[in-house]
């Protein structure tokens, strides 16, 4: 299975900060990469798919990069809402996730 | 709109068997895949089983292979997932989810989400 590792497990931040959350894949996985929010007790959200496109409705704040086994979500002038858990998953083949980033207010 | 609702979770015993229903609307169910993801408590993701659009392929992670199968009936619009020889380890909030594109195997992300049935296994 391919693993996926994110970084940093946590972070904190402020309201109007620019945050960034990495995503590494263990082999080459092109641009089959999404990004998903995730709130407590809520099902995660889609953020972005094939590593950079946007989701319909989701806010151009949040911007993802990167192909083959590097990737990006940033969030650009964090709001409020914004504080959540995020995920990577790979679909280049049978899905895995990444263990999750937890964006908290500082 | 589109929607999933997951339905059957609850509490039972290491050993014993349940079922999980997840009834689609506002899409052509048959032409979709549909998989199952869960969520133990306090944990991350873990992707559980897929099944094609027209029910012929079905995979299934290595954690449930063996113990858990995945079905669906498309004139009713549900997907099921029998989990069988249950552990304490399965206990999970299980989520319904669906392909992104139609009419293929491809794997792909994931959207929209049901909002997902909790399961406890615990004697």
């Amino acid at each position: 299975a391919i693993r996926m590792t994110q970084s940093p497990s946590s972070l904190s931040a402020s309201t109007g900060d620019r945050i960034t959350i990495t995503c590494r894949a263990s082999q080459d996985i092109s641009s089959y990469l999404a990004w998903y929010q995730q709130k407590p007790g809520k099902a995660p959200n889609l953020l972005i798919y094939a590593a950079s496109t946007l989701q319909a409705g989701v806010p151009s704040r949040f911007n993802g990069s990167g192909s083959g086994t590097d990737f990006t979500l940033t969030i650009n002038c964090l709001q409020s809402e914004d504080f959540a858990t995020y995920y990577c998953q790979q679909y280049y083949s049978y899905p895995t996730f990444g263990q999750g980033t937890k964006v908290e207010i500082k | 709109q589109v929607q999933l609702v997951e339905s059957g979770g609850g509490v039972v015993q290491p050993g014993r068997s349940l079922r999980l229903s997840c009834a689609a609307s506002g899409f052509t169910f048959s032409t979709y895949a549909m998989h199952w993801v869960r969520q133990a408590p306090g944990k991350g993701l873990e992707w559980v089983a897929v099944i094609s659009y027209d029910g012929s392929n079905k995979f299934y992670a290595d954690s449930v292979k063996d113990r858990f199968t995945i079905s669906r009936d498309n004139s009713g619009h549900t997907v099921y997932l029998q989990m069988n020889s249950l552990r304490p380890e399965d206990s999970a909030v299980y989520y319904c989810t669906r392909a992104s594109f139609p009419v293929t195997d491809e794997m792909s992300w994931f959207d929209p989400w049901g909002q997902g049935t909790l399961v406890t296994v615990s004697s």
